[in-house]
């Protein structure tokens, strides 16, 4: 049982390329979820959906763009990467009880990013 | 606005000993907290996690104590061991716009259990 799987765990980028980073869940998730992890940040949302065919903004989506075509997988595009979006990127699934989203979220193994 | 605040960065704590790891909110509409764990290189873990409706939880040598009144709350590990060792990240949920349940993150805390 994979659970969430990140692909790359490990990239670097110039200022200005673009790159996606894909995340595949095999629990059958509605809900998935990319984070950033930052020095003294936390976890900051980027983008999240609750379906298939379905994306929304979290708290930091400038410069990113998502794209949920599959249950399955959930993709995070760097359309022109800059210095600060280097960071440890994480993917997210979750599943609703009875509609209602008060449980835990399975987390993928991460992403390191650098852009130079 | 950090609506989620882990005030300590750091915490050691002696083998056997009790870890008691804190967390404050602001946001009088969370309704669900969570504890997850995290080890170098590695995603999150999720550990235990509390409703709004209680104030304690517990799972093994895990504990969590919710004080709604003083908005506070606390992870205690008994008897804490070595493997313990990690990034505690404290997060509590909330509805969201849009029926989704917002999840917000304190920004961890780093326990080290000396043997």
């Amino acid at each position: 049982n994979a659970g969430v799987t990140q692909t790359p765990k490990f990239r670097v980028l110039k200022t200005g390329q673009s790159m996606t980073l894909l995340c595949a869940q095999d629990m059958n998730h509605e809900y998935m979820y990319w984070y950033r992890q930052d020095p003294g940040m936390g976890l900051r949302l980027i983008h999240y959906s609750v379906g298939e065919g379905t994306t929304a903004k979290g708290e930091v989506p400038d410069g990113y763009n998502v794209s949920r075509l599959k249950k399955q997988n959930f993709l995070l595009g760097l359309e022109s990467a800059a210095p600060s979006q280097t960071s440890v990127y994480f993917c997210a699934s979750s599943y609703s009880i009875g509609g209602l989203l008060n449980t835990e979220a399975f987390f993928g193994q991460g992403t390191r990013l650098t852009v130079v | 606005d950090q609506q989620v605040k882990q005030n300590s960065p750091s915490l050691s704590v002696q083998e056997g000993r009790i870890s008691i790891l804190n967390c404050d909110y602001t946001n009088s509409m969370f309704d669900y907290f969570l504890w997850y764990k995290k080890y170098p290189a590695e995603g999150p873990t999720f550990l235990i996690s509390i409703s709004s409706i209680k104030d304690k939880n517990e799972d093994g040598r895990f504990t969590v104590f919710l004080n709604k009144s003083a908005k506070h709350l606390s992870l205690h590990i008994v008897p804490s061991q070595p493997g313990d060792s990690a990034v505690y990240f404290c997060a509590a949920s909330a509805l969201g716009s849009g029926g989704y349940q917002k999840v917000t993150f304190g920004t961890g805390t780093k326990l080290q259990v000396i043997p």
